[in-house]
């Protein structure tokens, strides 16, 4: 199994200012047909994950542009540019290139 | 709009069963894979199994494979999933997702509320 690794598990960030999350994979995502099924998904406080970013990159449909990924093989980041205060809960790495689909542990995103 | 709804959670005794379901609208059901994904009580995300849209193949993740079955009901836009010799390790809150299909592939771009299932004598 694809194991994904988190880093911070946890990260106090100010209200405005920037944060930023790792993810690994203990072997590269790039799947035969070319593409990298990576994926960032949100968890806020008492609801369901969401979808941030798939394919490492790309936004879904009425994500704020605050949002991006990027990285290549098996290091991938997610980037808020500046925090908000609905931005609160627990962010997953999510990797669907080879069965079993496995998430990363989760990083806490709180404010100072 | 997409919608996911689950039901068929609560309490059980570990050794018996289960059957969980999710109903699907605003989408084309049958024209997307499916997954289920479940969260222990405080922790992260684990993915259970998938169905093709349908239904000729299925997944499942190691910890569930011979007890848990995936199936779906396109004529009823109806995801299932069987709970077999449960667990207490099985507690947990159950997701269906709606897979990203063709545009956001291999993600899962709408989840349900979820439905809590307790494994306990």
């Amino acid at each position: 199994d694809i194991v994904m690794t988190q880093t911070p598990l946890s990260s106090p960030v100010t209200l405005g200012q920037p944060a930023s999350i790792s993810c690994r994979s203990s072997q590269s995502l790039l799947h035969s047909d070319g593409n990298t099924y990576l994926s960032w998904l949100q968890q806020r406080p008492g609801q369901p994950p969401r979808l941030l970013i798939y394919k490492i990159s790309n936004r879904f449909s009425g994500v704020p542009d605050r949002f991006s990924g990027s990285g290549a093989g098996t290091d991938f980041t997610l980037r808020i540019s500046r925090v908000e205060a609905e931005d609160v809960g627990v962010y997953y790495c999510m990797q669907a290139t080879q069965f079993p689909h496995t998430f990363g542990q989760g990083t806490k995103l709180e404010i100072k | 709009q997409v919608q996911l709804v689950e039901s068929g959670g609560g309490v059980v005794q570990p050794g018996r069963s289960l059957r969980l379901s999710c109903a699907a609208s605003g989408f084309t059901f049958s024209s997307y894979a499916m997954h289920w994904v479940r969260q222990a009580p405080g922790k992260g995300l684990e993915w259970v199994a998938v169905i093709s849209s349908d239904g000729s193949y299925k997944y499942y993740a190691d910890s569930v494979k011979g007890r848990l079955t995936i199936s779906r009901d396109n004529s009823r836009n109806t995801l299932y999933l069987q709970m077999n010799s449960l667990r207490a390790e099985d507690t947990a809150v159950y997701y269906c997702a709606k897979d990203g299909g063709t545009v956001a592939r291999g993600a899962f771009d709408y989840w349900g509320q979820g439905t809590l299932v307790t494994v306990s004598s």
